[in-house]
């Protein structure tokens, strides 16, 4: 079963605006990743940030972690077309509260659509 | 490219056949998980191997099993299949179980008619 949702499911902008994806997860977590998949094939590694960190920046990422409300959001500021994919939050549930096990729980995925 | 590879990319068999998928680990990894992705949907976690033993399952029935090699490749097999085992199967590898990063391969697509 999946770990939770993500939302909006599909999204459709314009190259230079900003994408927002949310996801929401039901049990703890050791970590939260997000990955990106293009065309149904292989899974990209974009981000990871910690249960005890609630901010994270890599180039045009954003990620927020907020484990109160068991929510992370995605922010890709000044889209392109390449940035045309599935992005899908996973978590780690942690090995006894702490420790990453690599079992990864992923959620349903947002479709993304950079039009030029 | 992650330097994990699959094979082969697609295949269509027919409903009660066996499977066996292959997965080349990146070299230095000792981890690999599988993953089943139906369409439209997220991975779901099936299992992990490391160092040639099963460290942990989804919730797979056992006609699901896999294998680990002494060089970390790895075998996801499927007895008896049925049509809704049709979906894209990724491998991933990582340096331990531990790891904060697994590659993932490029999947193969079963197709079960």
């Amino acid at each position: 079963s999946q770990q939770g949702e993500e939302d909006p499911q599909a999204l459709s902008i314009q190259e230079g605006e900003n994408a927002t994806m949310n996801c929401s997860y039901k049990t703890s977590i050791n970590n939260l990743q997000w990955y990106r998949q293009n065309s149904g094939r292989g899974l990209v590694h974009l981000i990871l940030i910690r249960s005890n960190e609630r901010e994270k920046h890599s180039g045009r990422l954003r990620v927020t972690l907020d484990t109160s409300k068991k929510s992370s959001s995605l922010l890709i500021t000044a889209s392109r077309a390449a940035d045309t994919a599935s992005y899908f939050c996973a978590t780690d549930p942690g090995y006894y509260g702490s420790g990453n096990t690599g079992k990864l729980i992923f959620g349903q995925g947002t479709t993304l659509q950079v039009k030029p | 490219e992650t330097g994990v590879t699959q094979s082969p990319t697609h295949l269509i068999k027919t409903r009660g056949q066996q499977v066996t998928l292959r997965c080349s680990s990146q070299s230095g990894h000792n981890t690999v998980s599988w993953y089943q992705q139906a369409l439209g949907q997220g991975p779901q976690f099936i299992f992990q191997y490391y160092r040639e033993e099963e460290n942990g399952r989804g919730n797979f029935p056992p006609r699901f099993s896999g294998l680990q090699f002494p060089n970390y490749s790895s075998e996801l097999n499927v007895n008896a299949l049925e049509l809704d085992d049709s979906a894209l199967y990724l491998c991933a590898s990582s340096f331990w179980t531990g790891a904060t990063e697994a590659f993932f391969g490029q999947g193969t697509r079963l197709t079960v008619v």
